[in-house]
């Protein structure tokens, strides 16, 4: 069966910073990733997603996320962060047609002003 | 952006009642609707996947008699559930995905109470 995990529970970080947040999975067929934020008290939304072609996919709000197949891992990257992106972040695969979503645990992000 | 909505947001009831969820899709047909569970700070787990028109097909560990679903348009899809214990006090959300739509939209989810 797959799973999906995610490295970090909780970041805090500043304003400006970077922030990267680890995902891997473990499947040995053709998954489709995605990385989905929920800003506190809203629903889920997806940030970007990842079914094939150029491992580096960008999405909304300034993130980004790579693809490496070798290392079964789809990390979520933005370069300078903003309160405004305090959320949780989860990163989530499919591996069937239907596409149900299997989830990882979810990353708590706080970022501070 | 495709919409969905959930009602009630919020539900308090008593042990031994039955409660329904109601998931719809406000500007797209959703072919598929997925249900899930998530628990304080946890992930979310998915319960089920329903077919408009057909029966749901229910995750290993998720108790079909306890959790009823239909979704008996392609735009609405309800999960009722019944003789709720305190144990299945949870948030529930759904989700929706349009015909050929790769893309799952989620519901704001609905927080049950079972005193």
């Amino acid at each position: 069966a797959q799973s999906v995990s995610q490295h970090n529970h909780h970041v805090i970080l500043s304003e400006a910073a970077s922030l990267e947040l680890g995902c891997n999975y473990s499947y040995g067929g053709t998954v489709n990733l995605f990385w989905y934020v929920q800003y506190p008290g809203q629903h889920l939304q997806l940030l970007l997603k990842y079914f094939s072609g150029d491992p580096l996919v960008k999405g909304i709000k300034g993130f980004e996320a790579e693809f490496i197949k070798s290392k079964f891992s789809f990390n979520l990257r933005k370069p300078s962060v903003q309160w405004s992106d305090t959320a949780e972040y989860f990163c989530a695969l499919t591996t069937d047609s239907w596409g149900k979503l299997q989830f990882g645990a979810g990353t708590q992000v706080v970022v501070t002003p | 952006g495709a919409v969905v909505s959930q009602h009630p947001s919020r539900v308090i009831c008593k042990s031994g009642t039955s409660v329904k969820i109601e998931c719809r899709s406000l500007d797209f047909q959703a072919t598929t609707m997925f249900w899930y569970r998530q628990f304080p700070k946890q992930s979310l787990m998915l319960m089920a996947t329903s077919n408009e028109g057909s029966k749901a097909t229910y995750e290993q560990g998720v108790e079909k008699d306890k959790f009823l679903i239909n979704h008996a348009s392609l735009t609405l899809s309800t999960l009722t559930v019944t003789s709720a214990h305190p144990e299945d006090s949870s948030f529930y959300i759904c989700s929706a995905r349009g015909r050929g739509v790769d893309t799952q939209y989620f519901g704001p989810g609905t927080r049950l109470t079972v005193l």
